[in-house]
């Protein structure tokens, strides 16, 4: 089947420290995209990308990096300037890069401070 | 930036009543969608709604895209226990601005 695999569901972070969160599709998709869901806030786009080796800041992406050198994998990177990333993280991917794509997402990951 | 505002946040009903969740945004767009979102899960998309005035529906939901192009809705009729969760509307452009959401819980 194909899908959105987060990994991993569960993580946490000690202060200072970087954190890498994993997501690959194997939907062949072209775009991808990390939000960041906390309770009664919706999603907020951090980063996204339309095309491998591109991407773009969305509206909360300090503290955060991207890379994009596969199309399959988009990771996320919680630096420790993000002072505050307690948050439930959700990567979602689109065919193409264009506003009327449904939009398929992972399971998450829910990241905490230790 | 563009912003898709939402109403209500929160929606208690007995199970059998009907709900609404609204969606409004300040400049008009290409168009909108609609996810659904169980708890503990992730967001999954429901419809898309691209033309002025257009409604469709799915069973026992129904989808109104406004003449404007700046409005939707989503009707539950008859609301179940499996229609719990958060309901969230996006604004159809590049990237997707989506609703902070309208959670509906359902008691029996």
């Amino acid at each position: 089947d194909g899908g959105i695999t987060q990994s991993p569901k569960y993580l946490f972070r000690k202060e200072g420290q970087n954190v890498t969160l994993s997501c690959e599709q194997n939907l062949n998709h072209d775009a991808m995209y990390w939000y960041r869901q906390d309770p009664g806030q919706g999603l907020r786009l951090i980063y996204y990308s339309q095309i491998v080796n591109d991407f773009q800041k969305g509206d909360i992406a300090e503290g955060y990096s991207v890379s994009r050198e596969k199309k399959e994998s988009f990771p996320l990177t919680v630096t420790s300037a993000q002072k505050n990333p307690t948050a439930f993280y959700l990567c979602a991917s689109t065919l193409q890069g264009t506003y009327n794509q449904p939009q398929h997402f992972g399971d998450g990951t829910r990241l905490s401070i230790l | 930036g563009q912003q898709v505002m939402q109403i209500p946040q929160y929606q208690h009903v007995q199970e059998g009543e009907d709900f609404t969740t609204y969606c409004n945004s300040s400049t008009t767009l290409s168009n909108i969608q609609w996810y659904k979102q169980r708890p503990g899960g992730h967001p999954v998309f429901l419809i898309q709604l691209v033309k002025s005035g257009e409604v469709k529906k799915q069973k026992r939901l129904t989808f109104q895209f406004g003449e404007a192009k700046k409005n939707s809705s989503l009707h539950i009729t008859a609301t179940q226990t499996t229609d719990v969760g958060t309901y969230f509307c996006a604004g159809g452009n590049t990237p997707l601005v989506f609703g902070k959401g309208t959670r509906l819980s359902v008691i029996a």
